[in-house]
């Protein structure tokens, strides 16, 4: 069980908004920053957001987030087929002394 | 544009000990800046950070795998490498490198990763 929760699945219609949420505790997302990933079949995780909702260059700005005392969202607008993936959310954690990632959301475009 | 990529045994029999070595190119792993990290992801299921390990030496690690995991550094072959002892069936995973900055905070962004190498354990 990860000690961040995320829904496991989640959908929209290409051009939708799509909302992925990430809770956790004081000790990690209540203190630290929250990070997000992208990850395709078969390939390695993509750094997607930084600092909480920081975009490293090159992610389309339709990737947003934000954070909120223990919860965390990633917000995707205009979705696209391309965007078809699971997204896992990251945060430090105080107590475990070490990161901890979400058990990650699957993302369907219809 | 820093790279990193994964080499070791695809296959590990149980009790036996899993290693592991990341090969960084396009910079270097001896700089103050920077964690080496290793993380894990069973087949079907989600991230699990392993540990990291600084260009000193020093190290971090998951409490739970404290007792079995040995992290190391080779600034001359600029690798980093990863020993599981004892391994079993739930070791089995899909094992990254990947590069974080070095914090006061118990973690900072993972990036970039390396495509990521299968460790089946089985006899």
């Amino acid at each position: 069980q990860s000690v961040l929760t995320q829904p496991p699945s989640a959908s929209g219609t290409p051009g939708q908004r799509v909302s992925i949420s990430c809770s956790g505790g004081d000790s990690n997302i209540g203190r630290n920053f929250v990070y997000w990933y992208q990850q395709f079949p078969g390939t390695a995780p993509k750094l997607l957001i930084y600092n909480n909702g920081a975009r490293p260059s090159g992610v389309p700005d339709r990737f947003s987030a934000s954070k909120s005392g223990t919860s965390a969202s990633l917000v995707i607008s205009g979705l696209r087929s391309e965007d078809e993936a699971d997204y896992y959310c990251a945060a430090g954690d105080d107590f475990l002394s070490g990161p901890v990632f979400g058990g990650g959301t699957k993302l369907t475009v219809l | 544009q820093m790279k990193l990529q994964e080499s070791g045994p695809g296959l590990v029999k149980p009790s036996e000990t899993l290693s592991l070595t990341c090969t960084v190119s396009g910079g270097s792993v001896n700089s103050g800046t920077f964690y080496w990290n290793w993380i894990r992801q069973p087949p079907g299921k989600g991230l699990e950070w392993i540990g990291s390990v600084f260009y000193s030496g020093s190290s971090k690690k998951k409490r739970s795998l404290k007792s079995r995991l040995t992290l190391s550094v080779d600034t001359s072959k600029n690798q980093f490498s990863l020993s599981l002892a004892s391994v079993t069936a739930a070791d089995t995973a899909v094992y990254y490198c990947a590069r974080s900055y070095s914090t006061a905070s118990e973690s900072s962004w993972f990036d970039p990763w390396g495509p990521g190498t299968l460790v089946t354990v089985s006899s």
